[in-house]
This record gives structure tokens, sequence and C-alpha cells, in this order.
């Protein structure tokens, strides 16, 4: 199992400019979760879905954030348009339903806007 | 929520064991106590996870109080590779399995 993959590992880009992360879950894991890590604020989550479907994204910071599950291998979460205050490691982990275990992160994206 | 509280850092000798504690005075009856870690650089891993007894796996074992209010990890034999900051978090079983970090505890292990 290659675990969880994320994609690009490092991103830099112009405030003002559309970012995409994407996130390939475990397969069979039927949650997916996203994080951003800061300094400042440390791990916050974002965003979960179960089965495909969102089921809460009051960690969403504002309306330039968006996340999309098309389906169960593959994940995405857009900022339009990015500013520097969103420069952060963002994290995916997906999980199976179930009391065993825990979650599996990928490696992070680390997103600098400038 | 429930919350935790988990001393800032921690330090231990290589090879000594290694007790890092976590208080959760306001655990509810069906709240799972869970630990992760995150090495420098790396996304946090999990290590353990109970509801009322002690636990043990290939990583670490897990002690929780009788009252519930609080828990500590054990690792037996302290590596450097164990350096890292430990997250004990409180898992709502109504929460679809979403977990809320804290600021966890720095473990710093020396040779």
């Amino acid at each position: 199992d290659a675990g969880v993959i994320q994609s690009p590992r490092h991103e830099v880009t112009e405030m003002g400019q559309e970012v995409t992360l994407r996130c390939k879950p475990i397969s069979g894991h039927d949650y997916l979760f996203w994080y951003r890590q800061t300094m400042m604020r440390g791990l916050e989550l974002l965003i979960y879905f179960n089965n495909n479907v969102p089921i809460d994204d009051s960690g969403m910071p504002e309306d330039r954030f968006s996340a999309k599950m098309p389906n169960a291998s593959f994940s995405t979460l857009k900022i339009q348009p990015s500013e520097p205050r969103d420069s952060a490691v963002y994290f995916c982990a997906s999980k199976k339903s179930g009391l065993r275990g825990g979650y599996t992160f990928g490696s992070g994206t680390r997103l600098t806007v400038v | 929520d429930a919350k935790t509280t988990q001393p800032n850092s921690m330090e231990s000798n290589e090879e000594e064991p290694v007790h890092l504690p976590c208080n959760h005075s306001t655990i509810s009856g069906t709240d799972y106590i869970h630990w992760y870690r995150q090495l420098p650089s790396q996304g946090p891993e999990y290590v353990i996870h109970g509801l009322t007894s002690n636990v043990n796996n290939r990583m670490a074992s897990l002690a929780i109080a009788e009252d519930r209010k609080s828990s500590t990890l054990i690792l037996h034999r302290a590596t450097l590779r164990d350096a890292a900051v430990y997250y004990c978090i409180l898992m709502e079983l109504n929460s679809g399995y979403a977990l809320n970090f804290g600021k966890g505890t720095s473990l710093l292990v020396t040779p």
C-alpha cells in the first residue's frame, strides 16, 4: 500500500492565483480529511468527507476555499484567489470507518503564497 | 468539545522509558483517547488509542486512569527517532471520527 498520496509536495504561487492541492486516499478508506498546519494555529481540521460526501466544512476559513471528492480515490482542495496568509502545510488523511486503527496522513503540501 | 491538557515539552534520555501525561477531566463516557505523533517535516502518525482498558501495541502502551480523567502514553525504550510532537486527542463517538489536534508535547530525546 502506497499510503495517502498528496501532490504537489511544494507549491509556490503568487497572490491572487488559483491553487489546487490533490489527495489520493488509501483504497478502501471511506473517510477523508483535510488539515492545515501553521506555527501560529497548529493543525486545523478544514473539512472531511464520508463516502465522497462532505460532512463538516465548518473549518474552511472562507469562501476562497473549496474542496471536492468526485470519487473514492481522489480529492482536491482549491484556493481561489490565494493570499499570503494561506501559506501553510496542508495535510490530507484517510481512515476506514470503525473503531479500529487511526488516520493515515499524507506527507503534506507546503504552500507558499508570495 | 472535551479538551486535553499536555505539558508543552519533555526530555528523555535514549534507551530509557518515557511517560507522556495527558489530562482530560471533561471526558465523556463515549470519548475515545487517541495518541498521534508528528516527526519533524512529516505528517502526523497514529500511535495508539483506547476507551477504558490499558492498551499495548508495537509502538507504545496506553495507560488509562480508572476514572478516565487522565491517561499516559508509555514509550518503553526511547530512541532518537522518537523525538517528535505527541498529541493526545479525544475522539467523540458521534463526531464522524473527526480529530481536533491541540498543541501536543514536544519530546526531546538525548543520547
